[in-house]
This record gives C-alpha cells, sequence and structure tokens, in this order.
C-alpha cells in the first residue's frame, strides 16, 4: 500500500501560470483534504471532499479549485498562480470523520516567482 | 474566534530527558484534540486522539492529557531519542463540519 501520494513533489511557476496538484489514495477513505502550510502558522484548510463527486470550501479557498472524479483521487489547481501561493500543499484523507485519523501526504512544495 | 495556541515555539532537550509541550485552545463546541509529530520535509504523522472524555491518552513514550475544563493538553515526551527531533503539532476540532484548528506547532531538537 502507498497509502496517500502526492505530485508533484516541488514545483517552480512564474505568477500567472496554472497547474494541478494530484493527491491520490488506495485507503478507499471517503474524506479528503487540501492544506496549505506556511512558516511560523498552522496548517489551514483549503477545500475538502466528503466522497466521489463532492467537493466543498475550506478556510483558505480562494485562487484555488478542487475536483474528485473518482474516489482515490483529488485534484487541487491552481488557475492564475500568484506569490502569495508560495507555501507546501498536503493532502490528507480520513475514513471518516469523527474521531478517525488523518493520513497526510508527503507534501508538495511550491514557489510562486 | 476558534485558536490553538502551542508552548514553547522550540525546544532543545539532550537525549534520554524528558519533556511536555503545552496546546491551549479556545475551539468550541470541542470534540476531540489530536497531536501530530511531523519530521522535516514530511507529511504529518497521527500520535493521539482523545475525546472529551478522555483525559490521558498513550503511545509508547509519548502520553498526552487532556484538561477539558481549562482547554488545556500536553504532550508528554519520555526518554526522548534523536528521532524525536521534529514539530509537535496539535490539533483541535470542533463538532461540526469539517473543522479541524491546527496550532502552528512545537519544533524540538534532541541533541546526543
Amino acid at each position: 500500500n502507498a497509502g496517500v501520494t502526492q505530485t508533484p513533489k516541488f514545483r517552480v511557476l512564474k505568477t500567472g501560470q496554472s497547474m494541478t496538484l494530484l493527491c491520490a489514495q488506495d485507503m478507499n477513505h471517503e474524506y479528503m483534504y487540501w492544506y496549505r502550510q506556511d512558516p511560523g502558522m498552522g496548517l489551514r484548510l483549503i477545500h475538502y471532499s466528503v466522497g466521489e463527486g463532492t467537493t466543498a470550501k475550506g478556510e483558505v479557498p480562494d485562487g484555488y479549485n478542487v475536483s474528485r472524479l473518482k474516489k482515490q483521487n483529488f485534484l487541487l489547481g491552481l488557475e492564475s498562480a500568484a506569490p502569495s501561493q508560495t507555501s507546501v500543499y498536503f493532502c490528507a484523507t480520513q475514513l471518516r470523520p469523527s474521531t478517525d485519523t488523518q493520513y497526510f501526504g508527503p507534501g508538495t512544495r511550491l514557489t510562486v516567482l | 474566534k476558534n485558536q490553538v495556541e502551542q508552548s514553547p515555539q522550540s525546544l532543545i532537550i539532550l537525549e534520554g530527558k524528558n519533556c511536555t509541550l503545552q496546546c491551549n485552545y479556545t475551539v468550541s463546541p470541542f470534540s476531540n484534540l489530536r497531536w501530530y509529530k511531523q519530521d522535516t520535509g514530511r507529511g504529518p504523522v497521527s500520535l493521539t486522539i482523545m475525546t472529551f472524555s478522555e483525559n490521558t491518552k498513550s503511545n509508547g513514550r509519548y502520553t498526552a492529557t487532556l484538561d477539558a475544563d481549562t482547554k488545556q493538553s500536553s504532550l508528554h515526551i519520555t526518554a526522548s531519542q534523536l528521532s524525536d527531533s521534529a514539530s509537535y503539532i496539535c490539533v483541535v476540532s470542533a463538532s461540526y463540519g469539517q473543522n479541524f484548528v491546527f496550532g502552528p506547532g512545537t519544533r524540538l531538537s534532541v541533541l546526543p
């Protein structure tokens, strides 16, 4: 089992460029999340999904879009990257939203110049 | 406003020593509190999860405590090892929606 994987691991973009981050899981979890982690701050929720075909906004959704066409994949898109989106992005999955463990991917380090 | 604060911001200890990390929260209504370990360049890994009715939970050399009345939690690490060097993150969940409030973490360095 690979658990939770993220691609790419690193990426450098120029302002205005677009890109898609892929999160894939093989644990058959319903819930998937995208977070960003910035220095000195806690992880902040961007978007999440409670099942295939569903998405919802988190705390900091502006500038990002997501899709969950297949249960095992959760995509995070940046349509027009801005320097403020320079961050480390983590995907997480969870079987149920209550007291189940959240499993995190290894992260994607994105720099926007 | 739902917030999670952690102290100290960073901590340096010698291998073999014990240490305690603190977490204070204002998240309401409370559902559960989690502690994660995050190694540099890696994703967080769950250590413990505690609900309102639990006041202590252990995972090997890690012991978490919860005082829901004072809204405080602590993570005690016993007989520290070099591999304990990491950031430790406190996360509190509210009992509605997908509301996970992450603390900024405590950076622990264990020196030989």
